[in-house]
């Protein structure tokens, strides 16, 4: 069965570093997020993205974050300088049509600390 | 805004135990409702969902029936098993604005032979 996978499972960085946290969708989806849950917190919607750009982001999502298809088949988030409160799981999702009516496959996710 | 509050965990039952697994919801418009769930080491998977009131999402033993006078979503199974342990999310969907659900903060479930 496809699945999303993510890249790395756990990610050490210091403060102020820049990370890049990989996804490979679903083959033929079109639609990508991003989510990250913060331990013992929500599951928090950060971007959604569609037809190569932006369709939607939360407040989370501020300019230090941004996303990229750099390929066919990977999704990335970067965050350009992290912070201590960056330290959380974040998710990638796929689906083939847009999320709520169309299921949302997750990846297992990747464990930021940031130090 | 839209809000999903879940028991807080972690939910510790021996096998077969009956399993109830809270879940509120506030939600400005008719939303869709959904479980998800997480076993170790793996994304998130739709366990179940129901998209109006009064409606009951099923799977895998697991039910879960959409209350609309008490905004509420709980799950349940008659009967655990050592393999239902992960955490569980519950989630909302409005429809006619922005789809992207809702999480709770997930509830962790385990299950003692």
């Amino acid at each position: 069965e496809p699945e999303v996978t993510q890249t790395p499972s756990h990610q050490v960085t210091q403060m102020g570093q820049e990370v890049i946290l990989r996804c490979v969708p679903i083959s033929n989806h079109l639609y990508f997020y991003w989510y990250r849950q913060i331990l013992g917190q929500k599951v928090e919607f950060l971007v959604s993205f569609y037809n190569n750009e932006i369709s939607e982001k939360s407040e989370i999502f501020d300019d230090q974050f941004s996303v990229e298809r750099p390929d066919g088949s990977n999704f990335t988030l970067k965050i350009r300088s992290t912070k201590l409160e960056d330290s959380a799981m974040y998710f990638c999702a796929s689906s083939v049509g847009l999320a709520g009516p169309y299921e949302q496959y997750f990846g297992p996710g990747t464990r930021l600390t940031v130090t | 805004g839209d809000s999903v509050t879940q028991m807080e965990g972690p939910v510790t039952l021996s096998e077969e135990a009956f399993l109830t697994i809270n879940c509120t919801y506030t939600a400005t418009g008719y939303p869709s409702l959904f479980w998800y769930v997480q076993y170790p080491g793996e994304g998130l998977q739709l366990l179940l969902k129901a998209t109006k009131a009064d409606d009951k999402g099923s799977n895998k033993g697991f039910e879960a029936t959409y209350r609309k006078e008490t905004t509420s979503f709980h799950l349940e199974k008659g009967s655990v098993q050592v393999s239902d342990s992960a955490v569980y999310f519950c989630a909302l969907s409005e429809s006619g604005g922005s789809y992207i659900p809702t999480f709770g903060r997930g509830t962790s479930l385990i299950v003692h032979p």
